[in-house]
């Protein structure tokens, strides 16, 4: 089955204790990116790769890392998480065809909360 | 301004009643748009896209483009309440070579029996 995995679906953590969120595809897709999903704001790209080792800064990257070292797997990594963090997190990837829109496929979502 | 926009809701329907959203953009470089269904607790998942200005019919869903306005929009006809759901709008114009979507922030649609 083509589908967008992620882990953990659900983490509650502490301020300052790094984490990573992992996200791994299979439709062999080359652009892959992460979002951040809060009430009232929508969907906000926290940062995107158009294949492996290039990355990109999307709308909200600050205290987000990220690493793209294999097509088909994309960690999200929180160096030191804070608060204002906590938010459901989404890994999407499309394929990149020469024309027109491809369809994006997210992730079922992790919901992170940082006390 | 965001570069789309989209009322929140909620939106509350009974079975049976046609539904409107809608959204607005501001960026005429826009030239795919695209609506995403998301189930609560779910990702979203496209339900339909058009490419420039025009009408799409896919079963119950329309989605309607009109580019003169800035103003997209889709209709769900004979709604139910496996309808239910956050219907976000996303558009997307050519940048690098590649059509990256930017998302409104969504509608909750509630369709009560």
């Amino acid at each position: 089955e083509a589908q967008v995995t992620q882990n953990p679906r659900y983490l509650i953590t502490v301020t300052g204790k790094k984490l990573t969120v992992t996200c791994s595809q299979n439709m062999n897709h080359e652009y892959m990116s992460w979002y951040r999903q809060d009430p009232g704001l929508g969907l906000r790209q926290i940062y995107y790769s158009m294949n492996v080792e290039v990355t990109d800064k999307g709308d909200v990257p600050e205290g987000y890392k990220v690493s793209r070292k294999e097509k088909r797997n994309f960690p999200l990594i929180l160096e030191s998480p804070s608060p204002n963090q906590t938010s459901l997190y989404f890994c999407a990837s499309r394929d990149t065809g020469t024309s027109g829109y491809n369809e994006q496929f997210f992730g079922p979502g992790t919901r992170l909360t940082v006390l | 301004q965001k570069e789309v926009e989209q009322d929140p809701g909620p939106l509350s329907v009974p079975e049976g009643a046609i539904v409107s959203l809608n959204c607005t953009y501001s960026n005429s470089a826009f030239q795919y748009f695209m609506w995403y269904r998301q189930y609560s607790r779910k990702g979203p998942e496209l339900l339909m896209y058009t490419y420039s200005s025009g009408n799409k019919e896919d079963g119950r869903f329309t989605a309607q483009v009109d580019k003169s306005s800035k103003y997209i929009s889709l209709f769900i006809r004979d709604s139910q309440p496996s309808d239910s759901a956050t219907y976000l709008c996303a558009m997307a114009g050519l940048s690098g070579g590649s059509y990256i979507p930017t998302f409104g922030r969504g509608t909750s649609l509630i369709v009560h029996p």
